[in-house]
């Protein structure tokens, strides 16, 4: 079974903090994704990555940004959270090839006071 | 731009069949997922579609149609279980090599007795 997995399920962080999210897959993908989720507003995708060292901006990336030293580890970073950033994060991995699959992790759900 | 559209809302009852409408506009396509989400917990994968046609998997069906930019979720022989959010999205393949997997708001169902 593919797993991808989040480093945290919950999340408490201060305003001004530096937040780092991890995200880990375990099947070799090459496209990597974060969404945020918030209610009434469905996934919203922050920053993807097709390869390592490679990013995109996705359509809400300003706060936000990521890193992908290693192909199976994806993590976004927020440089000074604010309470707006609070929401459920999810990381997302799909390979490539000629059949795509696309798996999710558990999510982590940040609060930012 | 990009736009992708689902109800908001579905309710139907257990034993039946009920058929969930996607309908997308993007600069580029390269495939349609359907994900089924259950309140709390993070999107598993159910069909990928990027040829035109119907594609069946077992009580799920999904069709994609790319002339009309519009793909459905079949659910057949509804159980309790499958209450849940079913989520449409799209891989827009934003020139290049790279492929922004870009998501509807979901669509809430309902299953009841």
């Amino acid at each position: 079974d593919v797993k991808v997995t989040q480093s945290s399920r919950y999340l408490v962080k201060r305003t001004g903090e530096k937040v780092f999210l991890e995200c880990v897959q375990d099947m070799d993908h090459e496209n990597m994704f974060w969404y945020r989720q918030d209610p009434g507003l469905g996934l919203r995708l922050i920053y993807f990555s097709y390869d390592v060292k490679m990013k995109e901006k996705g359509d809400i990336p300003e706060g936000y940004s990521v890193s992908r030293e290693k192909k199976e580890r994806f993590s976004l970073i927020l440089e000074s959270a604010s309470t707006n950033q609070t929401s459920m994060y999810l990381c997302a991995s799909v390979n490539g090839g000629v059949v795509y699959q696309g798996f999710f992790g558990q999510g982590t759900r940040l609060t930012v006071v | 731009g990009q736009n992708i559209d689902q109800p908001t809302e579905m309710t139907a009852t257990e034993g039946a069949i009920v058929q969930i409408n996607c309908t997308y506009q993007t600069s580029g396509f390269n495939g349609l997922f359907w994900y089924q989400q259950h309140a709390g917990e993070a999107p598993t994968f159910l069909s990928y579609n990027v040829l035109d046609g119907l594609e069946e998997k077992g009580r799920f069906s999904s069709f994609l149609s790319r002339s009309k930019g519009y793909s459905y979720l079949l659910l057949k022989e509804l159980q309790m279980k499958d209450s849940a959010s079913y989520l449409c999205a799209v891989r827009d393949k934003d020139g290049g090599a790279t492929n922004k997997l870009i998501f509807g708001t979901g669509t809430l169902l309902a299953v009841q007795p």
